[in-house]
């Protein structure tokens, strides 16, 4: 069965940094591309990053390229989004999600971690 | 940016009635369209791929349609389990986007 767990969330003033993870289970995490999408609580969800089996590609939404970084450790089963220069704007629930194989979606997300922007 | 629009924001439907949902894109995304359910406090969950491929163990009261730029999820005999926000995603065009929901209510 796949587990996606993340982990990391927290209340962090703006300006400041957080790095959130993921452990996988259940699966061949190096054969799967991963993703992080977020969502405000309430609101919808935004597909934050991307990254491919290798870490070779890596795609990001437009608001936060340049402040995140996505990045995997396949010999770890983790997934990771570093978190720069965050701003109220970037609070939300984080949610960790795998590709289904071929395509660009999501079949697993986790339950999410909450990243709370706060001074 | 392709934008997804959904339609109606809250259907509300009797237990036992047919729910359909709909997902317009501003431009065309070929079938590379999802949808997801999402019931409070859980994470989306992935009910239809390719336009109308069901996910694995997706009871068959699930159905989706549509290619280019309309696409409907039709839910055939609503269950009380599926009383929640449902979501469309397209996979053609990065950055890969959301619908803003339809939350599906008891009537």
């Amino acid at each position: 069965e796949v587990h996606l767990v993340e982990s990391g969330g927290g209340l962090v003033q703006p300006g400041g940094s957080l790095r959130l993870s993921c452990e996988a289970s259940g699966f061949t995490f190096g054969a799967y591309w991963m993703a992080w999408a977020r969502q405000v609580p309430g609101k919808g969800l935004q597909w934050v990053a991307t990254i491919n089996e290798e870490g070779s590609q890596r795609y990001y939404m437009d608001s936060v390229r340049g402040r995140f970084t996505v990045s995997r450790d396949n010999a770890k089963n983790s997934l990771y989004v570093e978190m720069t220069s965050l701003t109220a704007e970037d609070t939300a629930v984080y949610y960790c999600g795998r590709h289904r194989v071929g395509s660009h979606v999501a079949e697993y997300w986790g339950q999410g971690t909450l990243v709370t922007i706060s001074s | 940016e392709i934008v997804m629009t959904q339609s109606p924001s809250t259907l509300s439907v009797s237990p036992g009635e047919r729910a359909t949902l709909s997902c317009r894109a501003s431009q065309s995304v070929g079938s590379h369209l999802a949808w997801y359910q999402q019931r409070p406090g859980q994470a989306p969950r992935l009910l239809i791929h390719d336009s109308s491929s069901r996910a694995t163990g997706l009871p068959a009261r699930f159905s989706g349609s549509g290619s280019g730029t309309e696409f409907t999820l039709t839910i055939s005999s609503l269950q009380s389990e599926d009383f929640a926000v449902y979501y469309c995603q397209q996979g053609n065009d990065w950055p890969w986007t959301f619908g803003q929901g339809t939350t599906v209510e008891m009537k």
